[in-house]
């Protein structure tokens, strides 16, 4: 069965110190990965995928995240925090060829963004 | 174009009713999933529909059900709530099954409150 570990509950950060979020997965087949954000509230947003090829991925807000195949991770970075970075944080896998929908999430990290 | 909309955004319900979310994906959209989201639990995949027809299901019971019209919309209906029904309900719509790069789309969510 496919599962998805974020280790960190929250993690406080100061505004402009650098940010990486952990997530490693066990899935039996091909992968395809994503990280949400979700504001106080509101639903999720995607920050970045990862689908094939660079394992280097870009996403919105200044997000980026590395694929590593052989240590099963998909963690996400932010070189400067801001104050608005501030929000819970999901790491995702999905069925790789077979539709995007069914998607395994992590617990979740949270983030708090200090002054 | 409009993102995915689900109403109600708020509901209070009394153990032992019955109730009925809606979700409408974004335009073009044939797939639609829905997740529960707790503090204890994180989120859950429900079930997932396309073209109408229930593809996948999750580990919930029969109270929980769902439906797909032609146009896409889908609605979720959960009978003889309990307590522990409550819960951020999110659907996510994205785009046709096995086509590259699609990715999931979530609503605002739909907060139920069973007392």
């Amino acid at each position: 069965a496919q599962s998805v570990t974020q280790p960190d509950i929250h993690i406080t950060v100061s505004e402009g110190a650098s940010l990486e979020l952990r997530c490693n997965y066990s899935y039996g087949a091909t992968p395809y990965l994503f990280w949400y954000v979700q504001s106080p509230g509101q639903g999720l947003q995607l920050l970045l995928k990862y689908f094939s090829g660079d394992t280097l991925v870009q996403g919105i807000k200044g997000f980026e995240a590395e694929f590593k195949r052989s240590q099963s991770s998909f963690n996400l970075r932010k070189p400067s925090v801001h104050w608005s970075d501030a929000a819970e944080y999901f790491c995702a896998v999905g069925p790789a060829y077979s539709g995007y929908s069914t998607l395994t999430f992590g617990k979740g990290t949270m983030l708090l963004v200090s002054p | 174009k409009a993102g995915v909309t689900q109403t109600p955004r708020y509901l209070i319900k009394t153990r032992g009713q019955q109730v009925t979310l809606s979700c409408s994906p974004i335009s073009g959209h044939r797939s639609v999933s829905w997740y529960q989201q707790t503090p204890g639990q994180g989120l859950q995949f429900l079930f997932e529909y396309f073209s109408e027809t229930q593809r996948n299901k999750g580990n919930f019971p029969g109270r929980f059900s769902g439906r797909q019209f032609s146009n896409s919309r889908s609605e979720m209906n959960v009978s003889t709530l309990e307590l522990g029904d409550s819960a951020l309900y999110l659907c996510a719509s994205s785009g046709d099954r096995g086509a590259m790069n699609t990715e999931a789309f979530f609503g605002q969510g739909t907060r139920l409150t069973v007392v």
